[in-house]
């Protein structure tokens, strides 16, 4: 099977721009989950989709959203971009709502 | 909330032994996996536990308390490419997949 994908790889964007990743997962999982990683605060939990719907959230702010389609596939969304938004992230899949998950190599956000 | 402790950095020496520690406090508790990620790379899957006890999976082996709110991950037989990060994540009760993850060990093996 394909692992997770990611896209795109890496990002520049700037201040009060807002930015879309993508994400899909593993064919058949259907819970995804998104991280934000800092070298500072390592992984931090964004929010989990499964079967379209979020399920957990994390305690970002509404800056952050994102959504499931019905075959699965993610997308996060970050409106008005600020300096600290700056980082990996991370998204990951797994078949049931409490399995193992497997994460995608990332999207790196650079916000100048 | 959550709070998961373990060491920032390590350093051991190829073919030696190493344990890295993880403490937690929750509200929940439903698992601790360990993951592995090398610089540049995405997290990797290397153990679940759930019961007390220790899984062993060839040269990694980890090692769960739930009363003591302790893990450990125990590497054998170091090699160089077992330098990376490994962290320590807490699934939370419940049956949502909300994983809270330390901030990782970044071990580093030296010949």
């Amino acid at each position: 099977k394909a692992g997770v994908t990611q896209t795109p790889r890496y990002l520049i964007k700037t201040r009060g721009q807002q930015v879309t990743l993508s994400c899909s997962p593993i064919s058949g999982h259907r819970s995804v989950s998104w991280y934000q990683q800092t070298p500072g605060q390592g992984l931090q939990f964004l929010f989990e989709y499964f079967s379209e719907t979020q399920r957990n959230k994390g305690n970002f702010p509404g800056r952050f959203s994102g959504r499931q389609f019905s075959n699965s596939r993610s997308e996060m969304n970050v409106s008005t971009l600020e300096l600290g938004d700056s980082a990996l992230y991370l998204c990951a899949s797994s078949p049931d709502r409490a399995g193992t998950q497997y994460f995608g190599p990332g999207t790196r956000l650079l916000v100048l | 909330g959550q709070n998961i402790d373990q060491p920032t950095e390590m350093t051991a020496t190829e073919g030696a032994i190493v344990q890295i520690n993880c403490t937690y406090q929750t509200s929940g508790f439903n698992g601790l996996f360990w993951y592995q990620q090398h610089a540049g790379e995405a997290p990797t899957f290397l153990s679940y536990n759930v019961l007390d006890g220790l899984e062993e999976k060839g040269r990694f082996s980890s090692f769960l308390s739930r009363s003591k709110g302790y893990s450990y991950l125990l590497l054998k037989e170091l090699q160089m490419k077992d330098s990376a990060s490994y962290l320590c994540a807490v699934l939370n009760s419940g049956g949502y997949q909300k994983v809270t993850f330390g901030i990782g060990t970044k071990l580093q093996v030296i010949p």
